[in-house]
């Protein structure tokens, strides 16, 4: 594909579940990027990849968040035992190499909890 | 702590004229920063970056000025045109890691 996708772009599930978001990066970008926009905030960065490790996790909000990369291409974001404050947009990026600069971001999926 | 700030949650331009955004920082370890333009549910795009050792980097109608000494920037846009209304972020990284991103600015631009 020509961008970063994401799936699934809506999700609403209740509180206590757990969900899985999953990001498709571009053929070739080594490094991939997690971030989170809750309503009226900024963009809040969570976690990135190099290849298929992350060299730091403290963007995490909580043990309930955890990040996976396999292959160096396919990202997925578990978040255990959904809670209301996790509803968001969680958008997925990726860029050539983990020091470019530019990043070219997927079109993100909306977490809702009730 | 909000390390990347965007004062102006909205901002309200006639087409034609230039449109001004800004940006504050308060880690001086920042050493690039970038704009990103986000159009409602799709994903942020890259626009324009400045590097730490520039104090300004043009791209057509969109010019980035960095001071560093009042950990300021600010996005300038001439002439705004209608599709460039959007939320406007502005992300800081040292060394190219954890980006800090800026709450955002929605800028209108009437017709």
């Amino acid at each position: 594909g020509a961008g970063v996708s994401q799936s699934p772009s809506n999700k609403v599930t209740e509180k206590g579940k757990d969900v899985e978001l999953r990001c498709d990066p571009i053929s070739g970008h080594t490094a991939l990027y997690w971030y989170r926009q809750s309503l009226g905030q900024g963009l809040e960065f969570l976690i990135y990849f190099q290849g298929n490790s992350a060299p730091d996790k403290s963007g995490l909000p909580s043990d309930r968040f955890s990040a996976e990369r396999t292959g160096g291409s396919v990202s997925t974001l578990t978040i255990q035992r959904t809670q209301q404050e996790d509803s968001a947009v969680y958008l997925c990026a990726s860029s050539l190499r983990w020091n470019s600069y530019e990043q070219y971001f997927g079109p993100g999926t909306r977490l809702t909890v009730t | 702590d909000q390390q990347v700030k965007q004062n102006s949650p909205s901002l309200s331009v006639q087409e034609g004229r230039i449109s001004i955004l800004n940006c504050d920082y308060t880690n001086s370890m920042f050493d690039y920063f970038l704009w990103y333009k986000k159009y409602p549910a799709e994903g942020p795009t890259f626009l324009i970056s400045i590097s730490s050792i520039k104090d300004k980097n043009e791209d057509g109608r969109f010019t980035v000025f960095l001071n560093k000494s009042a950990k300021h920037l600010s996005l300038h846009i001439v002439p705004s045109q209608p599709g460039d209304s959007a939320v406007y972020f502005c992300a800081a990284s040292a060394e190219g890691q954890n980006f800090v991103f800026g709450p955002g600015t929605r800028l209108s631009v009437l017709p």
